[in-house]
C-alpha cells in the first residue's frame, strides 16, 4: 500500500509570507499532482510532475519533484488570501492502472 | 472549458433510506472514479472504471454499495441502506488517457448527510 504523508497538517500564515508544504512517500511514482480544494468543493489539478528533479512555476506556486520521485514540496512565495484552502498531492504508479493515492492534504489559511 | 458533472450536490436522508448519485464526466474521458472524502483527509478511492469496465472496487462496501457505468459514459453509486457513517462528500473525478500521467478533473461533489 502506497502512503502519502503530508506536512504540515495545518498552517496559518499571514498575507504575503511565504510557506512550503510537503508531501512524502516510500513508494516511486511515475507521476505527482498537487491540487487545491476550496470548501464544498471538488479539488481543482494545479500541476502534474513527472521528471526526478523537475520543477515547475504557476505565477507564484513552485512546485518540485524529488530526484528519487519519491517526494515533492509546493512553495508559495508571497501568499494572498485567495491562496486559503486544502492542499493534495497524489501520486500514481505504473503498476496500479492509474489509480491514484491521495494524502489527507495541508490546510492553509493566509489571513489579510 | 469541459467540466465534471455531478447531482445532487446535497443530500439529507435517513438511515436505512437509499440513496443514489449521478457523474457525467468530461466527454472522451475513458476514466471515471469515485471517492469519499471525509472532513480533514484525502479523497478516498471507492472505485475505477475504464469505459464501463470496473478496474478497482476493492475499498467499496459492496454489502450496500454499488456502482454502474453501462455505456461507458456518466455513472451511477447508489447507497442502500445508508448508516450514519455514510455522511461524507462524494466525488467524482474523470481522467484522459495519457500514459503513465494520471490527471483527474474533479466534479463539485455530493454532500451526502444520513440523520
Amino acid at each position: 500500500t502506497q502512503l502519502l504523508e503530508q506536512s504540515p497538517q495545518f498552517l496559518s500564515i499571514q498575507e504575503g509570507e511565504n510557506l512550503t508544504v510537503y508531501c512524502n512517500s516510500s513508494s516511486v511514482f511515475s507521476s505527482l499532482q498537487w491540487y487545491r480544494q476550496e470548501p464544498g468543493e471538488g479539488p481543482v489539478l494545479l500541476v502534474t510532475v513527472v521528471t526526478g528533479g523537475e520543477v515547475k512555476k504557476l505565477k507564484r506556486l513552485t512546485f518540485q519533484f524529488g530526484d528519487a520521485r519519491k517526494d515533492s514540496s509546493l512553495h508559495i512565495t508571497a501568499a494572498q488570501p485567495g491562496d486559503t484552502g486544502l492542499y493534495l498531492c497524489a501520486g500514481a504508479t505504473n503498476t496500479n492502472a492509474g489509480k491514484s493515492t491521495f494524502g489527507d492534504g495541508t490546510t492553509l489559511t493566509v489571513k489579510p | 472549458e469541459a467540466e465534471v458533472a455531478q447531482s445532487p450536490r446535497y443530500k439529507i436522508t435517513e438511515k436505512s433510506q437509499a440513496v443514489a448519485f449521478w457523474c457525467d464526466p468530461i466527454s472522451g474521458h475513458a476514466t471515471l472514479y469515485w471517492y469519499r472524502q471525509i472532513l480533514g483527509q484525502g479523497p478516498e478511492l471507492l472505485v475505477q472504471f475504464q469505459d464501463e469496465s470496473v478496474v478497482d472496487d476493492s475499498q467499496l462496501p459492496k454489502d450496500r454499495f454499488s456502482a454502474e457505468r453501462l455505456k461507458g459514459v456518466d455513472s451511477t453509486l447508489k447507497i442502500q441502506p445508508a448508516e450514519l457513517g455514510d455522511s461524507a462528500m462524494y466525488l467524482c473525478a474523470s481522467s484522459p488517457d495519457r500514459g503513465s500521467i494520471y490527471e483527474q478533473y474533479f466534479g463539485p461533489g455530493t454532500r451526502l448527510t444520513v440523520t
